[in-house]
């Protein structure tokens, strides 16, 4: 069954600082991957997502990930930290026998110092 | 335009009583899905509506809770008998077509609160 796992549940960095999300997937077809972002009190919202299209995916507020099958990986990165990032990241992979239902990993919670 | 509504935004109720919440989707969207989200365990799929095929209620935790959608649009969620572990928050989300690659739209969730 596809899975994702997030490694640490907590990234803490200081503003102006890279920021680097991991994420791992398992799943027995070409995947289907996605970043979302959850602000306090609100509803998930789509960063970027990878569709076998390029490897490098850009999403929105500077966010990139990079598709690495050999790594089984989708590692969300932005190159400077800022305030306003901090928030809940969630990865999750689809594809798997058709299914339209996502895998969602526990989350990772950025926090932002100044 | 408009995006995924829940109602109501938090709950408070009893152990023992039945909680009903709603989620409007995106008008057009045909894909409903309902998530739970507890502290720490990311997001738990609950139930999945696809047009006026069957629901895929795979995910549902027990028979206590339910789920129905009404003219391919409004979808309520009713728990009945609620329990304390029953306390989390509930999202919704829609999506344009079943599809593995399209994205999932979500609304704000409804926290829910069973003392």
């Amino acid at each position: 069954a596809q899975s994702v796992t997030q490694l640490g549940s907590h990234v803490s960095v200081s503003e102006g600082a890279l920021v680097l999300l991991r994420c791992n997937y398992s799943s027995s077809v070409p995947p289907y991957l996605f970043w979302y972002v959850q602000y306090p009190n609100q509803g998930l919202q789509l960063l970027l997502k990878y569709t076998s299209a390029a490897t490098l995916v850009k999403g929105i507020n500077g966010f990139e990930a990079e598709f690495k099958k050999s790594e089984t990986s989708f590692h969300l990165t932005k190159p400077s930290a800022h305030m306003s990032d901090a928030a809940e990241y969630f990865c999750a992979v689809s594809g798997e026998g058709g299914s339209y239902i996502p895998t969602f990993g526990r989350g990772t919670s950025l926090i932002v110092h100044p | 335009g408009a995006g995924v509504s829940q109602s109501p935004s938090n709950k408070v109720t009893e152990k023992g009583k039945d909680v009903e919440l709603r989620c409007d989707p995106i008008s057009g969207h045909t894909a409903l899905y309902w998530y739970r989200q507890s502290l720490g365990q990311g997001l738990e799929f609950l139930i999945y509506f696809q047009g006026n095929s069957a629901p895929d209620k795979s995910g549902l935790p027990s028979d206590r809770f339910s789920a129905e959608r009404t003219g391919g649009s409004v979808s309520t969620l009713t728990i009945q008998r609620t329990q304390q572990e029953d306390s989390a928050v509930y999202l919704c989300a829609s999506s344009s077509s079943p599809s593995p690659y399209n994205e999932q739209f979500f609304g704000p969730g409804t926290r829910l609160t069973v003392l």
